[in-house]
């Protein structure tokens, strides 16, 4: 299963955008590339998912590379709430599950 | 339910002991995970489920872990003679089709004393 590598932990402002950066440079063409939170005492939530195009909803935003080795999830004007473990995985279209996640990425909200 | 449902949602049990963990993934959902999470760590994969059918077991860590969902709904994780390594947080996901994310639970924390 292909990897994904995300800084161990990042700050912002409160009010401020946030870009949350993630690696997967051995992608397949199959890959899905998912994003989920988790907030503490609470088992991880789904975020959102792309496969080549940018994609947007009301949590967030998904910008991927064009040679698809890396994505950046951009939360618009974080607020306190969004205070979370971020997780970036890839999941293949031909399985119906992604093994391996990694340590994610601790996003700290400054007020 | 509208989400997955675990129980209970926190458990003691002493070095030894054999514990249940319950999951009610949401309905209709064929696709039910198991996955383990130490303090600090990602999810990591126990068990899937398509249906009844346990398709993958390969991260199960011993064989005194044991998963079962005999009529493809809910899902019960026993842990036989507990170690204190098998304290964890067990965290149950059900899918729908790919590529759908997951919706987890809140999970069972289990302390092993």
């Amino acid at each position: 299963d292909a990897k994904t590598t995300q800084p161990n932990s990042m700050e912002s402002n409160e009010e401020e955008p946030v870009h949350l950066p993630c690696n997967h440079s051995t992608i397949s063409g199959t890959d899905y590339i998912h994003w989920y939170r988790q907030l503490p005492s609470q088992g991880p939530e789904y975020v959102i998912h792309g496969l080549t195009s940018n994609v947007n909803n009301r949590m967030a935003s998904l910008a991927i590379a064009e040679d698809r080795k890396s994505s950046t999830l951009i939360l618009h004007r974080a607020t306190l709430r969004d205070a979370a473990v971020y997780y970036c995985i890839l999941r293949a279209l031909d399985s119906n599950y992604q093994l391996i996640w990694g340590a994610g990425t601790k996003l700290i909200i400054k007020p | 339910g509208a989400g997955v449902s675990q129980s209970p949602r926190y458990k003691v049990a002493k070095r030894g002991q054999d514990v249940a963990l319950r999951c009610d993934p949401i309905s209709g959902h064929v696709s039910l995970f198991w996955y383990q999470q130490a303090l600090g760590q990602g999810p990591e994969f126990l068990t899937y489920f398509q249906n009844e059918a346990q398709l993958d077991k390969s991260g199960l860590p011993s064989d005194r872990f044991f998963a079962e969902r005999p009529e493809g709904s809910v899902s019960t994780l026993k842990i036989q003679r507990t170690q204190q390594e098998d304290s964890a947080v067990y965290l149950c996901a059900s899918s729908g089709r790919v590529p759908r994310g997951y919706t987890f639970g809140s999970g069972t924390r289990l302390t092993v004393v």
